[in-house]
Order: structure tokens, then sequence, then C-alpha cells
């Protein structure tokens, strides 16, 4: 069975500086990983998903994330944060034989100060 | 176009109750999962619907049923409420069962007093 696993629970950063955010997985193959972002009381939207092929992927607001499947990770970035962009992250996995079946992390909660 | 929608937005049940949630998917697409949102916590899945066939079930108890209607719309029942059943429920639509994208609507807030 695949799992996720976000190691930071709440990160904090200043408008205009980089953000990463970690993603951890877990799966014997390749899988299908995703991030997605939710506002308070909101439900999800996509930023970027990898299926296979180039390793970076561009995503949406400016968005990238990098597979490295010596390290299982699938970490999330952005060159300069803006004040919308505080909101809670979560990274998926899908297991390309049931991909149906979306599992999330805990989230990562981003809290963008002035 | 119009994206997934859920109704309703919230609502308020008592213990030992039933609720019905709705989802409309993307038109076109034929794939329906649904998932459990605690307060806190990271979605898990509950159910994933493809031309009106249950396809795969998470972890939850039997009170969870769903269904698919031939417009592929569906609906999540919930017998017996229980107070740790108050979550965001996620509905999440695709065009074929796997190999892509879910798009997710805005969710259903349940809350069990």
């Amino acid at each position: 069975a695949q799992s996720v696993t976000q190691p930071d629970i709440h990160i904090t950063v200043s408008e205009g500086a980089s953000l990463e955010l970690r993603c951890n997985y877990s799966y014997g193959a390749t899988p299908y990983l995703f991030w997605y972002v939710q506002s308070p009381g909101q439900g999800l939207q996509l930023l970027l998903k990898y299926f296979s092929g180039d390793t970076l992927v561009q995503g949406i607001k400016g968005f990238e994330a990098e597979f490295k499947r010596s390290q299982s990770s699938f970490n999330l970035r952005k060159p300069s944060v803006h004040w919308s962009d505080a909101a809670e992250y979560f990274c998926a996995v899908g297991a390309p034989s049931n991909d149906y079946k979306l599992s999330f992390g805990a989230g990562t909660t981003v809290t963008v100060r002035a | 176009d119009a994206g997934v929608t859920q109704s309703p937005t919230h609502l308020i049940k008592t213990r030992g109750q039933h609720v019905t949630l709705r989802c409309s998917p993307i038109s076109g697409h034929k794939s329906v999962s649904w998932y459990q949102q605690v307060l806190g916590q990271g979605p898990q899945f509950i159910f994933q619907y493809y031309e009106k066939e249950e396809r795969g079930r998470g972890n939850f108890p039997d009170r969870f049923s769903a269904r698919q209607f031939p417009n592929y719309s569906s609906e999540l029942n919930v017998n017996a409420l229980l107070l740790g059943d108050s979550a965001l429920y996620l509905c999440a639509s695709s065009m074929r069962q796997g190999g892509t994208e879910a798009f997710f609507g805005q969710g259903t807030r349940l809350t069990v007093v």
C-alpha cells in the first residue's frame, strides 16, 4: 500500500522569500504524485502532478516540484511567495495499478508574514 | 464549464441519524471518488465509482455506502451517524478510472451533534 509523509506541520515564510515543502512517499515502484492546495473551508485545487517523464514538474501559481526516486521524495518549491499562498498544502500519491485511490499526507500549513 | 458540484455545502445532524450527500462530476467525467477529511488531517479515501460500479473502497465501516447514477452523479450515504463522522466530505471526479488527475469539489461540511 502507498503512503505519504509530510514532515513539516507548519511553515512560516516571509513574503517574497522562497518556499520548499517536503513530501516523502512509500511505494514499491514509480507512483503517481500530486500536490494540492486547500484554502480554509474550501476543496482541493491541483497545483501539479507527476506521472512519468521529466522529473521537474511545473505547476500553476509559479509552483514546481521535483521527483527524486532515490530519495522517495516529491518536494514542492516556489521561488518567491505571495501573501495569497497562505494555505494548507497536501501531497498525495496514487499507485498506477489502482490510482483511483489517492493517499494524502497530513498536510503542511503555510503562513506568510508581511 | 462547471466544476465538481456538491450539495449541501453544510449540514448539521444528530447522532444516530442518516445523511445523504450529493455530487455532480464535471461533464464528461465518468469516475467519482469520495473522501473524508477530518479537521487537521489529510483526506481519507472512502469509495470510487466508475461507470456506475464500485471500483474501490477504503477502510470505512458498512454504515458508509454510495452509488453512482446513469448520469454519473453520485450519492454518499452514512447511517447511524457518530460524532466522529463530523468532517468535510469531498467528492472528486476524473475522466477515467485511472491515469488521470482528479478534480475536487468544494466539499460538504457535516457536523454531528
